[in-house]
C-alpha cells in the first residue's frame, strides 16, 4: 500500500537555527499539506499546496515557515528561525483531490525538538 | 465552520462494540463527515467518511441521521489495538484543511 514518508524522524537543533522537515508524498496525489502537533495538544492545520503554489495556511505559518517542492517526489517545510515554542510532531499529508469524498494519508511525523 | 462535540474519553473491554457520538449541529450542506483515528506518536489515520444514511467499510460503520445534526462511529468488537483518539471531522469541497478538535480517547481493556 502507498505512504507518505518523512525524514528525519526525529530533528534536534538549537533556538535560532534552520531546519528542513522533508516528506515524500503518495506518487499520484496533488494536494499537500503540513500539520504540526504540539506533546498533548490537538492537531493543528499549517498549510496546503497544490499546482506548485500555497493554497491555504493558518495564522501559525508565518513568514518564518515555507514550503517547497523541490523536484518531482520531494514536498519540504522550512523553518528559518526555531523557536522554543516550535518544538511539535510534524506532520505531512498528500490527497488526490480536494474535499469532498476524499481522505488525507499522513506520514509518520517528525519530532522537532529545539533546544 | 462546523463545531463538533465528542466525548472526551471513552472505556471499553475487547470483544464488545463501541459507539462514538459527535454532534455538529451547524454543519454545512456541502460537507461530508469524517473519521480519523490517531495512535500515540503517529500521524492521524482516515477511517471512514459518509454525508447521510450509513456507510460500512472494513474498519466501522457510521451512521448519520436525517438531520445530519450527529454521526456515530461504530467499531464492532474492539480489541486491544483500537485503543487511540478518534476525531470527528466535517470536510468539505473546497477546504482543504481539517480542523481537528480534541477527539475521543479511546481506551480498551482486555
Amino acid at each position: 500500500e502507498p505512504e507518505v514518508t518523512q525524514t528525519p524522524s526525529h530533528q534536534v537543533t538549537q533556538m535560532g537555527q534552520e531546519v528542513i522537515l522533508r516528506c515524500v508524498p503518495i506518487s499520484n496525489h496533488l494536494y499537500f499539506y503540513w500539520y504540526r502537533q504540539i506533546l498533548g495538544q490537538k492537531v493543528e492545520f499549517l498549510v496546503s499546496f497544490y499546482n506548485n503554489e500555497i493554497s491555504e495556511k493558518s495564522e501559525i505559518f508565518d513568514d518564518q515557515f515555507s514550503v517547497e517542492r523541490p523536484d518531482g517526489s520531494n514536498f519540504t517545510l522550512k523553518i528559518r528561525s526555531t523557536k522554543l515554542e516550535d518544538s511539535a510532531m510534524y506532520f505531512c499529508a498528500s490527497s488526490e483531490t480536494s474535499g469532498g469524498a476524499n481522505e488525507q494519508f499522513f506520514g509518520p511525523g517528525t519530532r522537532l525538538t529545539v533546544l | 465552520l462546523a463545531k463538533t462535540t465528542q466525548p472526551i474519553s471513552m472505556d471499553s473491554y475487547e470483544g464488545q462494540e463501541v459507539n462514538i457520538t459527535c454532534s455538529h449541529n451547524n454543519i454545512a450542506t456541502n460537507d461530508y463527515i469524517t473519521w480519523y483515528q490517531q495512535f500515540p506518536s503517529q500521524g492521524p489515520r482516515f477511517i471512514i467518511q459518509g454525508y447521510k444514511t450509513k456507510v460500512t467499510n472494513e474498519v466501522a460503520s457510521l451512521f448519520i441521521p436525517a438531520d445530519r445534526k450527529s454521526s456515530t462511529l461504530s467499531l464492532p468488537r474492539v480489541s486491544l489495538s483500537d485503543t487511540a483518539v478518534y476525531y470527528c471531522l466535517p470536510w468539505g469541497t473546497g477546504r482543504r484543511a481539517l480542523t481537528f478538535g480534541s477527539g475521543t480517547r479511546l481506551q480498551v481493556q482486555p
